[in-house]
């Protein structure tokens, strides 16, 4: 039962375009939620968070949306760069606790 | 070396072979996590560590055996495992509930 979903499991898009990853949620308790990048070969690293009080948040080329009410985030990247290709995790947790649930990836290829 | 190693970052083994796999986080962090990525499922985690006192076992199997010497430290002993293990197992570390830094991993796969 997985309570992160991402149904994307690819998605390409042209250097210079808009990328957006979706992400959906099941569980009601998640309050705080979180973007991962992921290179072959490394671990993950921190992209974007957002809180539940916000229904967006931006950092540069990324922004999240949050829409609590349809329990979905996703994630725009705009301008998309060759670079940003990657697997992109979804992961959320509740406020307090050190478990973060994780979706199970979207590998974003951004062609030149 | 900086951020979080891992060690070693391949590993085969035998299902009677006993190995274990180290984490260093060189961040100054006071909590450390075991996850476990099997092919195409998402991050599982496995143990979390704060203050070196283990704080979250999610049900995992007792032939995974953790150990967090000090808080830039942890281990994970393997003894006994399964071909259903073979799996990437990620370490992170975070500043209490603060986002987590991840290590690259190690590629285990047991015959």
């Amino acid at each position: 039962d997985q309570q992160v979903k991402q149904n994307s499991p690819s998605l390409s898009v042209q250097e210079g375009r808009i990328s957006i990853l979706n992400c959906d949620y099941t569980n009601s308790m998640f309050d705080y939620f979180l973007w991962y990048k992921k290179y072959p070969a490394e671990g993950p690293t921190f992209l974007i968070s957002i809180s539940s009080i916000k229904d967006k948040n931006e950092d540069g080329r990324f922004t999240v949306f949050l829409n609590k009410s349809a329990k979905h985030l996703s994630l725009h990247i705009v301008p998309s760069q060759p670079g940003d290709s990657a697997v992109y995790f979804c992961a959320a947790s509740t406020q307090g606790y050190q478990k973060v649930t994780f979706g199970i990836g979207t590998k974003l290829q951004v062609i030149p | 070396e900086t951020g979080v190693t891992q060690t070693p970052r391949h590993l085969v083994m035998g299902m009677t072979n006993k190995k274990s796999l180290k984490c260093e986080q060189h961040l100054g962090h006071n909590a450390m996590y075991w996850y476990k990525q099997s092919a195409k499922k998402p991050l599982e985690l496995m143990f979390v560590y704060n203050f070196k006192e283990q704080t979250e076992n999610n049900s995992v199997p007792s032939r995974f055996s953790p150990e967090c010497p000090n808080s830039s430290h942890l281990f994970l002993h393997l003894h006994t495992l399964q071909p259903e293990d073979s799996a990437l197992y990620l370490c992170a570390s975070s500043e209490g509930l603060n986002e987590q830094f991840f290590g690259p991993g190690t590629r285990l796969t047991v015959l």
